[in-house]
């Protein structure tokens, strides 16, 4: 089974407006971490957030934000005031406490910005 | 500071060719990761490199011989590679927290692109 599922393939948004990319997990650890990563088309994986499963508060940075909800496994990303340098693909991952040096990756939602 | 680097950036090479590929991180970070990701793809783990040791082999074909001479620099020695292995590259380090550290956040390089002919 599916351990990080995106299934946005593809996503559009116009400049300044917010967009959100979906993250579904499933895991049976107590403890656990969620990550979202952007990766450009120069190859770099840039980490945006992270979300711990105990963290009583939706993470933020900056223009980012995590809408994370425990009993539903979902981690979504929500971008606000998009810019046109926000296009990109979009990973979101997990570790999990007791496979502590692996990430698991989604299939990724490849992001455009439009003027 | 949160920088890895690694080079080359792009790599052609041919299949009877030996290469290798660095990466380096002033982070003190103790984990250290090769991937391989193909386009549209997520990255695939390699190995992981935790305390200069190898702690994972992802059951990776022998053509591709990681080293960490010390905790700061990893290798990745490429030999007799096949045309599939084509890919980007990534090298990521993290702090390599103890167990229950599910908030070891991993930081990529820029990946090298290689080519084999």
């Amino acid at each position: 089974a599916q351990k990080i599922t995106q299934t946005q393939p593809g996503m559009f948004v116009q400049e300044k407006e917010a967009v959100t990319l979906d993250c579904t997990y499933d895991t049976s650890d107590p403890s656990y971490g969620l990550f979202w990563y952007k990766q450009p088309s120069s190859g770099e994986m840039i980490f945006l957030i992270y979300q711990g499963s105990y963290d009583q508060q939706n993470a933020t940075e900056g223009r980012y934000s995590l809408n994370f909800q425990k009993a539903r496994k979902s981690a979504n990303l929500v971008i606000s005031a998009s810019q046109l340098g926000d296009s990109a693909m979009y990973f979101c991952a997990m570790r999990e406490v007791y496979n502590t040096d692996k990430l698991i990756f989604g299939t990724g939602t490849r992001l455009q910005v439009f003027p | 500071d949160t920088e890895v680097t690694q080079t080359p950036k792009h790599l052609v090479m041919g299949m009877t060719n030996k290469k290798s590929l660095k990466c380096e991180q002033h982070m003190g970070h103790r984990a250290m990761y090769w991937y391989k990701q193909k386009a549209k793809k997520p990255p695939e783990l390699m190995f992981v490199y935790s305390y200069e040791k190898l702690s994972i082999n992802e059951s990776v074909p022998s053509r591709f011989s990681p080293e960490c001479p010390n905790s700061s620099l990893l290798n990745l020695h490429l030999h007799a590679l096949q045309p599939e292995d084509s890919a980007l590259y990534l090298c990521a380090s993290s702090q390599a927290l103890a167990a229950g550290g599910d908030t070891d956040t991993q930081y990529f390089g820029p990946g090298t692109r290689l080519t084999v002919l």
